[in-house]
């Protein structure tokens, strides 16, 4: 069985501040990690994956993840963030790498909110 | 752009009346999903299906069933509407290992 663990429901911070999400997993098998983003009122979206190669991985907004397999961890990254990044961020492990919906395991979810 | 269609957005039902949630996508995929969402709860699958006329259960179905006549169609049928089904409510479909979603039906049964 594979579980997913965001410690923090909400995150507060500035404008132009760096920030984290923090993501751990359990699994007892090769495991497949995303970060996907809800903003407001629409449906998750794909931010990043990781499925193999390069333990980091970077979203084209900005946000970066890196696959620590000793500490079995996931943690989303920005370095400067924009109100704009205000939403939900969840993170999903899967025991599949081309496995859909029925495979993933979604973390509770973390909200971001970015102040000016 | 369609993506993934839902409909309707918003929905008021009483305790015992039953309705179809509508889920449409148009990028040919096979995989499809109904999912929920509660606050502080991620969220839950309730059916999926790996293709026209194949339909599984996911991790809540109670309450809940399906059908996949088509690749494009997958709709969720609430029989007896209860309390315990407020929520809010996905469609998704996926290409390889990236899910997209509807934008979501909110339902509150009162």
């Amino acid at each position: 069985a594979q579980s997913v663990t965001q410690l923090d429901s909400q995150v507060p911070v500035f404008e132009e501040a760096p920030v984290e999400l923090r993501c751990n997993y359990s699994s007892s098998v090769s495991v497949y990690l995303f970060w996907y983003v809800q903003y407001p009122n629409q449906g998750l979206q794909l931010l990043l994956k990781y499925l193999s190669g390069s333990t980091l991985v970077e979203s084209i907004n900005g946000f970066e993840a890196e696959f620590n397999k000793s500490q079995t961890s996931f943690h989303l990254r920005k370095p400067s963030v924009h109100i704009s990044d205000t939403a939900e961020y969840f993170c999903a492990v899967s025991d599949s790498p081309t496995g859909g919906g029925n495979k993933l395991t979604f973390g509770t979810g973390t909200q971001l909110k970015v102040e000016l | 752009n369609a993506g993934v269609t839902q409909t309707p957005k918003f929905r008021i039902l009483k305790i015992g009346q039953s309705m179809t949630l509508q889920c449409t996508q148009d990028m040919n995929h096979n995989y499809m999903y109904w999912y929920r969402q509660d606050p502080g709860m991620g969220l839950k699958l309730i059916y999926y299906s790996v293709g026209a006329g194949i339909t599984d259960k996911g991790e809540v179905p109670n309450g809940y069933n399906v059908s996949r006549s088509t690749t494009e169609d997958f709709p969720l049928r609430l029989e007896l509407a209860a309390p315990s089904q407020t929520s809010v409510y996905f469609c998704a479909s996926s290409k390889a290992s990236e899910l997209f979603f509807g934008s979501g039906t909110q339902l509150s049964v009162l």
